[in-house]
């Protein structure tokens, strides 16, 4: 089955300064790819998706890529904000396989010190 | 759009009791929606995923007849987790499928339900 591995597990930055993590999945059958920022207390909310026939996609501060020959693909924030300190989590599926069952990476909590 | 919530956001209740938990989407309709498990510092665990108008699918080592689940509409599921213990205790949320092609194999995630049982 898929597995993804999510680095770092915890990342410091100063605020402005950038921020990437990244994620690796294994199956080569996924094709859609989400992140989600969890709050402590709260639900996880999607902040941005990317499916396999793109390769990078951008929304404000946030962007995502993703190369499908690796099998990877990666978040980035620029210009961090403390208010973007929280856990983020990527994650894999293969829609129409299984349902869409999202598989998902162990998580980074991301720290932006002011 | 696209708010999925869920009810209540927290419950205490005794050991041996049921709990029932709501989770609606409220904007967009879910033929599929799933619910997770989460322990403090861990990711999400897929409990099970229930469709509308059929039996969920469980997934390994979750026991169906503890964690009952009921999918009557495109927009609430149900997840009653009957005779709880103190084990139980954690933080349930449910996510809903969006059934639309542009949104295809987008979940989208309640603000959760702190469950704890003394």
């Amino acid at each position: 089955g898929e597995n993804v591995e999510q680095h770092p597990s915890t990342l410091s930055v100063q605020e402005g300064d950038s921020a990437v993590i990244k994620c690796t999945y294994s199956d080569s059958a996924s094709n859609y790819f989400p992140w989600y920022k969890q709050e402590l207390g709260k639900g996880p909310q999607l902040i941005i998706d990317i499916r396999s026939n793109v390769g990078e996609k951008k929304d404000q501060r946030i962007a995502v890529t993703l190369n499908k020959t690796a099998k990877h693909f990666s978040l980035h924030i620029t210009e961090t904000q403390p208010e973007d300190s929280a856990v983020y989590f990527c994650a894999a599926s293969i829609y129409g396989g299984s349902q869409g069952n999202l598989i998902f990476g162990k998580g980074t909590k991301l720290s932006v010190k002011p | 759009g696209a708010v999925v919530s869920q009810h209540p956001s927290w419950v205490i209740c005794k050991s041996g009791t049921s709990v029932k938990i709501e989770c609606r989407s409220l904007d967009f309709q879910a033929t599929t929606m799933f619910w997770y498990r989460q322990f403090p510092k861990q990711s999400l665990m897929l409990m099970a995923t229930s469709n509308e108008g059929s039996k969920a699918t469980y997934e390994q080592g979750v026991e169906k007849d503890k964690f009952l689940i009921n999918h009557a509409s495109l927009t609430l599921s149900t997840l009653t987790v009957t005779s709880a213990h103190p084990e139980d205790s954690s933080f349930y949320i449910c996510s809903a499928l969006r059934a639309s092609w542009a949104h295809r194999g987008t979940q989208y995630f309640g603000p959760g339900t702190r469950l704890t049982v003394l």
